[in-house]
């Protein structure tokens, strides 16, 4: 069974610069999420869908964050403009239905995002 | 914050010992996972434990839950030098349709 897919897996960018990341689930996984990693920390949830609609999104910040999950299928994660502060792994994971209820996530390897 | 505390943020031990960590939350919870993150890699699951369970084995794994303390902890046995690696615990709750993880610890195997 393939994983969940991740690219570009590293990025280096200018501040104010734009950068997209893209996330293939795995197959017939209905819900797919975007954590934020800093290093030394432990992920933070940026949003999570549910199909291509949002389950929760509180914590994205939305003035330069956006994200979308067409035909419920892959995903795109998009920082415009970026800001140092944003340099950290980008991690997309999906599972078969809500997590919270004891549904296993599947991460992917993650996008590492520096920016200069 | 609803997110778990892991503890200690770092441990060393030597090969063949066991090695705990815990986990503390301060809401109620549906569940608590475990998960593990080698160096430069996503995360992998190892273990969850439901809130009525109150311990769960996994091969050299052992999880406890105690939800009048709210904590968990997690036990490897035998340690080996590829346990090496950070664990992080996820509270899952059902109010906020999601689950949270903490800041993790850090384990490093000595040979």
């Amino acid at each position: 069974e393939a994983g969940v897919a991740q690219s570009p897996r590293y990025k280096i960018i200018e501040k104010r610069q734009s950068v997209a990341f893209w996330c293939n689930p795995i197959s017939g996984h209905a819900t797919l999420y975007w954590y934020q990693q800093i290093l030394g920390q432990g992920p933070k949830l940026l949003i999570q869908f549910q199909n291509n609609g949002v389950v929760d999104d509180s914590q994205l910040p939305k003035d330069r964050f956006s994200a979308e999950r067409l035909k419920g299928v892959d995903s795109t994660l998009k920082i415009q403009p970026a800001k140092l502060e944003d340099s950290a792994v980008y991690l997309c994971a999906s599972s078969l239905q809500h997590s919270f209820s004891g549904n296993t996530i599947y991460f992917g390897e993650g996008s590492w995002l520096t920016v200069v | 914050s609803q997110q778990g505390e892991e503890d200690p943020q770092a441990l060393s031990i030597q090969e063949g010992e066991n090695a705990t960590m815990n986990c503390s939350y301060k809401t109620s919870i549906n569940n608590l996972q475990w998960y593990r993150q080698n160096s430069g890699r996503g995360l992998v699951h190892l273990i969850l434990i439901r809130s009525n369970e109150r311990e769960k084995h996994s091969g050299r794994l052992r999880v406890t839950l105690d939800t009048s303390k709210k904590s968990s902890s997690l036990l490897i046995t035998a340690s080996r030098a590829a346990d090496t690696a950070s664990y992080f615990c996820a509270t899952g709750y059902s109010s906020a349709s999601k689950i949270i993880f903490g800041s993790g610890t850090r384990l490093s195997i000595r040979p």
